[in-house]
């Protein structure tokens, strides 16, 4: 049973755009959530997290919005440019991080 | 500062060949994890350890053994490779902040 479950599975925005990627877990007991962008070939690094205990988190053109009690969280990514283009994967942690399937995302000029 | 280092990066084995994937961090992590990564199926826990001298399976260990040699290197090893675990393994290591860091990966490839 995934733990994390994430959408969409891929995503083409124009540069300029908003990119929206979802989602959604069940374990209350989950105490922290991280989104990690990875580029072909490299390991997944960490690109904004959140608490949930806060709504909201803003970090340059990236938000987490977190919505404790539909256990849905969500990246928005502002401005989308295509050095953007890369894969992102949502996280929840209790004891060990659970990831949700990635999201690929390609902005185009 | 090197961070997490994993060895070899590309390996191919034949079915039925042992080897051991190497991950060293040099951040003084108490956590270390070994994940495999497929397409469309995210990142995979397969073994982690939350200390020196303790080792937990994850979500899909069969066919693996894994050490925590001491706190700086976790290592996980496939007895009798299978073309089922070509794959690319990730170690990473998380500290106190929650921050989990990973390396570059391994690129397995089992015919």
């Amino acid at each position: 049973q995934q733990q994390v479950k994430q959408s969409p599975q891929s995503l083409i925005v124009q540069k300029g755009g908003i990119s929206i990627i979802n989602c959604a877990y069940e374990n209350t007991a989950f105490d922290y959530f991280p989104w990690y962008q990875q580029f072909p070939g490299k390991g997944p690094a960490l690109l904004i997290a959140i608490r949930p205990d806060v709504s909201e988190k803003k970090e340059g053109r990236f938000t987490i919005s977190f919505n404790k009690s539909a256990k849905q969280f969500s990246l928005h990514i502002m401005d989308s440019q295509p050095g953007d283009s890369a894969t992102y994967f949502c996280a929840a942690h209790f004891n060990k991080f659970y990831f949700g399937s990635g999201t690929k995302l390609n902005v185009k000029p | 500062n090197a961070g997490v280092t994993q060895t070899p990066k590309f390996q191919v084995l034949k079915t039925g060949q042992s080897m051991t994937l190497q991950c060293a961090q040099d951040m003084n992590h108490n956590s270390m994890y070994w994940y495999r990564q497929d397409p469309g199926m995210g990142l995979r826990l397969i073994y982690y350890s939350a200390s020196e001298g303790t080792t937990d399976k994850g979500e899909v260990p069969n066919g693996y053994n894994v050490s925590r040699l001491n706190k700086r290197e976790f290592s996980l090893r496939l007895e009798s490779a299978a073309p089922s675990q070509t794959s690319v393994y990730f170690c990473a290591s998380r500290g106190w902040g929650a921050e989990a860091f990973f390396g570059q990966g391994t690129r397995l490839t089992v015919v």
